[in-house]
Formats: structure tokens, C-alpha cells, sequence
């Protein structure tokens, strides 16, 4: 089946540097996700990409829907404590009929005050 | 309003039994789907249901089954549980249709454990 492959796997960072994660696949996705997910708890969406090239923001968060349509990357700019956590990205298989997700292996965010 | 609702969060069983969890979506939503998480496998797609139709399968074994009622509420079904059962399961809730712009909004799910 169709794999995403999220890198960097993990990153340690230092408070207020930006943060770059990206997804890449051999298969083409209709749409691209963000999420966040803490421990113990479900993860949470940040930002939805529809159309290949959009570039969309929210607050400190900025991704982009690849041209391709095989890949998105999320920019996290000034980094602060509350963002770690594991972030995902996800893709609809652009031959699905429904609401099925494929997800990415998470980047594991570390921030040092 | 009320996000998906996932019962019980927390769930120890033994070998060879089996288990049902529950997800109450967010009202309106009539599409569930349901997500194995696991440190080794990350999140596997299990199954899609809508309008009480199974729309999608993930790669499991038959003894992962679902089904959802007329009020769009989901249960999910794990028989003869191994070890290898023991991960996060979780749910996610959407509009009808595809993903929407009210995107795929996930419960804090159920936590199995097989002993």
C-alpha cells in the first residue's frame, strides 16, 4: 500500500529556532494533514491542504501541498516549549473513495527552554 | 460542541478474549474511522464506516470487525486477542463525503492491554 515517509524522525532544538518536518511518497494524495498528537491523547489537527501548491498558515505553523502532489512540509517558526510533541502527516489516497488516511511515521519534537 | 467520545480509555484483557470499544462521533458526522496505533506500526488504518456501510478496510486479520449504527455512533470488535493486540486504538470522526474542511477530527482513545 501507499507509504509516507516523514522525516526527520525526532529533533532537539533550542527555544526559538524554526523547525522544518517534511512528507514524501511514491503515490499521489488528494489531500495532505498536519496533526499534533500528545501522550496518551488523540492527535490534533493543525492545518489541511487541498490543492497541490497551496501554502496555507496558521499562527507559527506554515505547510505547503507539494506540486507533485507527493509530498508536504510544515515549518514551525520560533519554536517554544508547548510545541513538543509528535507531529504527523497524513494523506488521502487520491484513488479513495472515502475517508481513509494514510499517516507518516511522526517527527518527535524536543524543545530546550 | 462535543468532540468524538471514546469509551472505555483504558482496557486490559487477556489472551483469547475478546473486546468491543466505542466512539460517538461529533454530531453530524457520519463518517467513523478507526486507527490502530502502535510504537512499531505508527498508525495503521483499520476500517471506515458510513451510513452504517463498511467504505473501507485497512490490512487486518478477520478478527478486527466494526459496525456503526443509525446514530452514527461505532463500535469496533477484537476477538481471540494476542499480545500484539496492545496498542492505542483510535477514531476519527468527518462530515459526509470526503475530508472536508472540517477536516478528520480524532478521539483521545482507547488504551488495550493484553496480558
Amino acid at each position: 500500500g501507499q507509504q509516507l515517509n516523514q522525516s526527520p524522525q525526532s529533533m532537539f532544538i533550542q527555544e526559538g529556532e524554526d523547525v522544518s518536518m517534511n512528507c514524501t511518497s511514491s503515490s499521489i494524495f488528494n489531500t495532505w494533514l498536519w496533526y499534533k498528537q500528545d501522550p496518551g491523547e488523540g492527535p490534533v489537527l493543525l492545518i489541511a491542504l487541498y490543492k497541490a501548491g497551496e501554502l496555507t498558515s496558521n499562527g507559527r505553523l506554515t505547510a505547503q501541498f507539494g506540486i507533485t502532489r507527493k509530498d508536504s512540509f510544515l515549518n514551525i517558526s520560533a519554536s517554544i516549549p508547548s510545541d513538543v510533541g509528535i507531529y504527523f502527516c497524513a494523506g488521502q489516497p487520491w484513488d479513495n473513495a472515502g475517508n481513509m488516511l494514510t499517516f507518516g511515521g511522526g517527527t518527535r519534537l524536543m524543545v530546550k527552554p | 460542541k462535543a468532540g468524538v467520545t471514546q469509551t472505555p480509555r483504558y482496557l486490559i484483557k487477556t489472551r483469547g478474549q475478546q473486546v468491543t470499544l466505542s466512539c460517538s462521533p461529533i454530531s453530524g458526522h457520519r463518517s467513523v474511522s478507526w486507527y490502530q496505533q502502535t510504537p512499531g506500526q505508527g498508525l495503521q488504518f483499520l476500517f471506515e464506516y458510513f451510513s452504517e456501510t463498511q467504505r473501507n478496510k485497512g490490512n487486518f486479520p478477520g478478527r478486527f470487525s466494526g459496525r456503526q449504527f443509525s446514530n452514527s455512533r461505532s463500535e469496533m470488535n477484537v476477538s481471540t486477542l494476542e499480545l500484539g493486540d496492545s496498542a492505542l486504538y483510535l477514531c476519527a470522526s468527518s462530515l459526509a463525503g470526503r475530508v472536508g474542511d472540517d477536516g478528520y477530527t480524532f478521539g483521545s482513545g482507547t488504551r488495550l492491554t493484553v496480558v
